[in-house]
């Protein structure tokens, strides 16, 4: 199946600062990828849909100035979020699927994100 | 986004048992997938489903495409320790864009010994 890798695995961070987490299709592209958000115990909820090229679909909920979205590339997606607060603690991970199949979808490792 | 319904919500079998779970939609659905999850890692696919009435294999893992479309289920024949970890279903609807799931709530399985 096809590859989807995240980076950083973990981060720890101070409130008020930055981070970007990384989503990379490696052996296909992905004209459209996926972020989620997991919290311990529970499923993975979606928080928006990343398109190469254009602005992000944020759902209903997700604040789109906090969680900033960049697909630069068809291989090559990012989630920043802006001045992090404990609360923003999470699991999140991407995903991906190719672009003619893209109603299959490959998750990546996901990113451990604790914020002091 | 709205989840399925996915049950059971946790099982406790003994090594060599089969397992059974499934998971239903008030909505049809075009693609069924079967994800498991272990700690720490993100959902892993096992098994894809396509077509209503599709039943599809992996290994020790069956798993099938209800024909009303808004239905699936998955088999873990003789289960092992490995076997530990939370399953989900996931599946998208003929309403929803290309690629994007609805999740069910997970089935935990514990395989002891």
């Amino acid at each position: 199946g096809a590859v989807v890798s995240q980076h950083p695995s973990r981060v720890i961070c101070k409130s008020g600062t930055s981070v970007k987490i990384e989503c990379r299709s490696l052996d296909f592209q992905a004209t459209t990828m996926f972020w989620y958000r997991q919290f311990p115990k529970q499923s993975l909820m979606l928080m928006a849909t990343s398109n190469e090229g254009s602005k992000a679909t944020y759902e209903q909920g997700v604040e789109k100035d906090k969680f900033l979205i960049n697909h630069a590339s068809l291989t090559l997606s990012t989630l920043t979020v802006t001045s992090a607060h404990p609360e923003d603690s999470s699991f999140y991970i991407c995903s991906a699927g190719e672009d003619w199949e893209q109603e299959t979808q490959y998750f990546g490792p996901g990113t451990r994100l604790l914020v002091l | 986004g709205q989840q399925l319904n996915q049950s059971p919500q946790s099982m406790f079998i003994q090594e060599g048992e089969d397992v059974s779970m499934n998971c239903t939609s008030s909505s049809i659905f075009n693609t069924w997938l079967w994800y498991k999850q272990e700690p720490g890692e993100g959902p892993v696919l096992l098994i894809a489903l396509y077509k209503a009435g599709e039943l599809t294999s992996n290994g020790r893992l069956t798993a099938q495409f209800g024909i009303t479309r808004k239905d699936s289920f998955l088999n873990i024949s003789a289960s092992i320790p490995s076997d530990v970890g939370i399953y989900f279903c996931a599946g998208q609807s003929t309403t929803d864009s290309w690629g994007k799931l609805q999740f069910g709530a997970g089935t935990q399985v514990v395989v002891t010994p």
